[in-house]
């Protein structure tokens, strides 16, 4: 069975500063890992995935995130946080064989105040 | 840009009512997929459909069934709505391959 941990249920960071959200997981064989956003009352929009190839994926608004086979981590990451990335964030994962349909953390609320 | 659309934004049924919410997707995507998301569990997966008339069950199926009758709808039913079923519901696309999942606005449910 896959599975997602998001440790935070929140993470608060002042406007300007650099902010990482967490995440670990646990798959059989090779991971797809994504990363999504969702603002209040909105469905969740990509952000960013790791395929294959380089550890650091850049996507949407700045984001990048570091895939670490090792510590079967994929943290999130900004260098510098708007006010505006306030929102719910999910990290997802599935196998690259096997059913395709993702499976998802509980989410963590980044909180950016000015 | 992919859209995927769901037919009620917020939603509110008795205990006992049957229960459809429709999702349509507009982007020729074979993947669907139905999940519901509650505070603390995430989203977690109800359904999913790799094509018309094919359909799996996911983490969480009791209580629900689907159709997929075209490659663009996908329908999530609720036979008999009971209070626990009170939740957001999203429905998603995607195509085969690296499946990057396109979600829609979600559906607000509130069973009472």
């Amino acid at each position: 069975a896959q599975s997602v941990a998001q440790p935070e249920d929140q993470v608060n960071v002042a406007e300007g500063n650099p902010l990482t959200v967490k995440c670990t997981y646990s798959v059989s064989g090779n991971p797809y890992l994504f990363w999504y956003v969702q603002y209040p009352n909105r469905g969740l929009q990509f952000l960013l995935k790791y395929i294959t190839g380089d550890n650091l994926v850049k996507g949407s608004y700045g984001f990048e995130a570091e895939f670490n086979k090792s510590q079967t981590s994929f943290h999130l990451k900004k260098p510098s946080a708007l006010v505006s990335d306030s929102a719910l964030y999910f990290c997802a994962v599935r196998a690259l064989t096997g059913r395709r349909a993702l499976t998802f953390g509980s989410g963590t609320r980044l909180q950016v105040q000015p | 840009d992919v859209k995927v659309t769901q037919s009620s934004r917020y939603l509110v049924k008795r205990t006992g009512e049957k229960v459809f919410l429709e999702c349509v997707q507009d982007m020729d995507h074979e993947n669907m997929f139905w999940y519901r998301q509650d505070p603390g569990l995430g989203l977690r997966l109800i359904y999913f459909s790799y094509d018309v008339k094919m359909k799996e069950k996911g983490d969480i199926p009791e209580g629900y069934s689907v159709s997929r009758e075209k490659k663009e709808r996908f329908s999530l039913i609720l036979e008999s709505a009971s209070t626990n079923q009170t939740s957001m519901y999203l429905c998603a696309s995607g195509t085969g391959g690296y499946d990057t999942q396109y979600f829609g606005p979600g559906t607000r449910l509130t069973v009472l």
